[in-house]
């Protein structure tokens, strides 16, 4: 009965290789969002989706490009990985774009 | 634009001891704020929040108050416990600006038994 579930927990891969990072929330809720957390714990907001619509989109690399099948899953695909990409990613939910939001368990991307 | 400002850490204290962390913002119109907590390996839980000037957020015995005045939103706990070491982060939420929330850089808590 997790909330917000994300896959895989850990991962680890080699420059240039292309990876995804799926997240589902099982709350039932309009917003979902990807933030990456660095090594010194700070977090930053990478890309938001409000009923499958695409509202934040911030200056992240075009690599990383967001893909939202229906409200309750958000996926993260990854192009051409490089060393800078490692770090830890959380994935997010809320009712809607005003309240508190819920983050799934995060996966720790390390590139070789 | 919008900010948080949080005090550095670490902050080390002693098990039962009081606990402040400060935390002031910088924002247009009426901001809510929120606590996070992170636990070790974990994601982000919701702690507290207040939606308006003067409101005080409270769970598991900690609090803060919005003191629009002071552009502040302090944590304090009165007796902290081992249990409490995490990593907290301040936050707010600007509906009135991009719907983004801003967080704070974390203050990182330990504490000993």
């Amino acid at each position: 009965d997790t909330a917000v579930s994300q896959t895989p927990k850990y991962l680890v891969t080699q420059m240039g290789n292309d990876k995804s990072i799926k997240c589902e929330q099982n709350l039932g809720h309009d917003t979902m969002y990807w933030y990456k957390q660095d090594s010194k714990k700070f977090l930053k907001i990478m890309f938001s989706y409000n009923n499958k619509e695409l509202i934040i989109n911030e200056t992240v690399p075009n690599r990383f490009s967001p893909k939202s099948p229906d409200k309750a899953h958000l996926n993260l695909h990854i192009n051409s990985l490089e060393l800078g990409d490692s770090a830890v990613y959380f994935c997010a939910s809320s009712q809607d774009r005003v309240n508190e939001q819920f983050f799934g368990p995060g996966t720790r991307l390390t590139v070789l | 634009g919008d900010s948080v400002t949080q005090m550095e850490g670490p902050v080390t204290l002693s098990e039962e001891a009081f606990l402040t962390i400060n935390c002031t913002y910088t924002a247009t119109g009426y901001p809510s704020l929120f606590w996070y907590v992170q636990y070790p390996g974990e994601g982000l839980q919701l702690l507290l929040k207040a939606t308006k000037a003067d409101d005080k957020g409270s769970n598991k015995g900690f609090e803060a108050t919005y003191r629009k005045e002071t552009t502040s939103f302090h944590l304090e706990k009165g007796s902290v416990q081992v249990s409490d070491s995490a990593v907290y982060f301040c936050a707010l939420l600007n509906p009135s600006g991009t719907y983004k929330y801003i967080f704070g850089t974390g203050t990182r808590l330990k504490v000993l038994a």
